[in-house]
């Protein structure tokens, strides 16, 4: 069965940073492209960031390109988001997720970010 | 990386068809097969629907279907049902290597 284990959500001030994990299991980590989406309170889905299964390949969103870092470790089956100068309006849970193809088809249940004073 | 245009809400009554529909551009639907839909209800994390424009993965109801138009995207759930009830989002891939959603729509059945 796969599952997506998120953590490391918490509060944070304006300009702070955080990083979030999420572990992997129940399938063939290092052969699948990953990915983080976030959802703000009462809002829709906004995808964040991507990562090819080796890494060659990393993309962003432009809201947190500069800002937000992701990576991987094949090893540990673990994915990461290292956030710095956060802003309120990161306010969301950040699910991590898998890619099948081009879709997503595994999703975490999301650790909760508070960016607040 | 605009997001794609859902209607905010569709309603139809148990029995019923209802579509919701998904119009991005020619950088992202227009241009690209890989329009995916997701289902979440409240609480929950998505779940995905229809990958591929109109592919079901393996233990979603065939009440759901996928089409495409141009530069818009359909959902399509048929002989509604009480358990529909729940937000809907679309996503597609685009020309810069990113994936963009739709705003969401909130289905309720009546």
């Amino acid at each position: 069965e796969v599952q997506l284990v998120e953590s490391g959500g918490g509060l944070v001030k304006p300009g702070g940073s955080l990083r979030l994990s999420c572990a992997a299991s129940g399938f063939t980590f290092n052969t699948y492209s990953m990915t983080w989406v976030r959802q703000a309170p009462g809002k829709g889905l906004e995808w964040v960031s991507g990562i090819s299964s080796r890494s060659d390949y990393i993309y962003y969103a432009d809201s947190v390109k500069g800002r937000f870092t992701i990576s991987r470790d094949n090893a540990k089956n673990s994915l990461y988001l290292q956030m710095d100068s956060l802003r309120a309006e990161d306010t969301a849970l950040y699910y991590c997720a898998r890619y099948g193809d081009y879709e997503i088809d595994y999703w975490g249940q999301g650790t909760l970010v508070t960016v607040s004073s | 990386q605009s997001a794609l245009i859902q209607p905010a809400s569709v309603s139809g009554s148990p029995g019923q068809s209802i579509t919701i529909s998904c119009t991005g551009a020619t950088s992202d639907i227009g241009t690209y097969n890989y329009v995916s839909w997701y289902q979440q209800y409240p609480g929950k994390a998505p779940k995905l629907i229809i990958y591929a424009v109109n592919v079901r993965p393996s233990g979603v109801s065939s009440r759901f279907s996928g089409s495409k138009s141009g530069n818009t995207a359909s959902l399509i759930i048929s002989g509604l049902q009480t358990e529909d009830e729940a937000d809907y989002y679309c996503n597609s891939y685009t020309n810069s290597n990113t994936w963009v959603f739709g705003g969401g729509t909130r289905l309720t059945v009546l």
